[in-house]
């Protein structure tokens, strides 16, 4: 069965500090995709981003990028140069290729002080 | 991008009385999911819809929990009777094909007594 692990439970940086979350996942599948998921106080899930497991081109999206290493199952999440406005909870989460089931990491509490 | 609404956005009840959740996505989207999601934890699957079937049911508590989909499109989430451990954010969510992405609801936040 498919897991996700996020070892870091909660971490506090401040502004303007690059900080990485870490995302350690779980398959026996070939085929499979990868999310992150932000969380703000508000309670709502939005989505960051996608990766499927054939392609581990790391991706950046302006203060945002990812780095997905398949040799060490690891899907970990930069931002650089935080803002008091990235402070949220950030899921990680795995769906195998034929399952359709989203499994979520337990979120890493990110505080951005300023 | 995929829109769901779900309604009450908070709801308090004494335990041992029903309560309901629903969850109107804008239709479309054949493949529907109810999550739960504990304090301090990530959401955790209850049931997946393929348009009015439920395929994957294996952790809903079905002793107290029943979901329905009717049409396929809009859906209801109840428990009866609720418990103390009930309490919890439960999270809506559709499969967008076209983007493969999860787009969630806000959710409803469930405060038992």
């Amino acid at each position: 069965a498919q897991k996700v692990t996020q070892a870091q439970t909660e971490i506090s940086v401040v502004e303007k500090e690059d900080v990485t979350l870490d995302c350690v996942y779980e398959t026996r599948d070939t085929t499979y995709y990868l999310f992150w998921y932000k969380q703000p106080p508000s309670g709502e899930l939005v989505f960051l981003i996608r990766r499927n497991s054939f392609d581990e081109q790391n991706e950046i999206s302006g203060r945002y990028s990812w780095n997905f290493q398949k040799s060490t199952s690891s899907f970990n999440f930069t931002i650089t140069a935080s803002q008091v406005v990235d402070s949220a909870v950030y899921f990680c989460a795995l769906i195998e290729g034929g399952s359709e089931k989203l499994v979520f990491g337990k979120g890493t509490k990110l505080t951005v002080n300023p | 991008e995929a829109g769901v609404v779900q309604s009450p956005r908070y709801k308090i009840i004494e335990k041992k009385q029903p309560v309901a959740f629903w969850c109107n996505p804008i239709s479309g989207h054949n493949t529907l999911y109810w999550y739960r999601q504990n304090l301090g934890q990530g959401p955790e699957l209850l049931i997946r819809y393929e348009n009015e079937e439920a395929v994957d049911d294996s952790q809903l508590p079905k002793d107290r929990f029943s979901a329905e989909r009717l049409k396929g499109v809009d859906s209801t989430l109840k428990i009866q009777p609720a418990e103390l451990g009930d309490s919890a954010v439960y999270l809506c969510a559709i499969l967008d094909r076209v983007s493969e992405k999860l787009f969630f609801g806000s959710g409803t936040q469930l405060s038992v007594l």
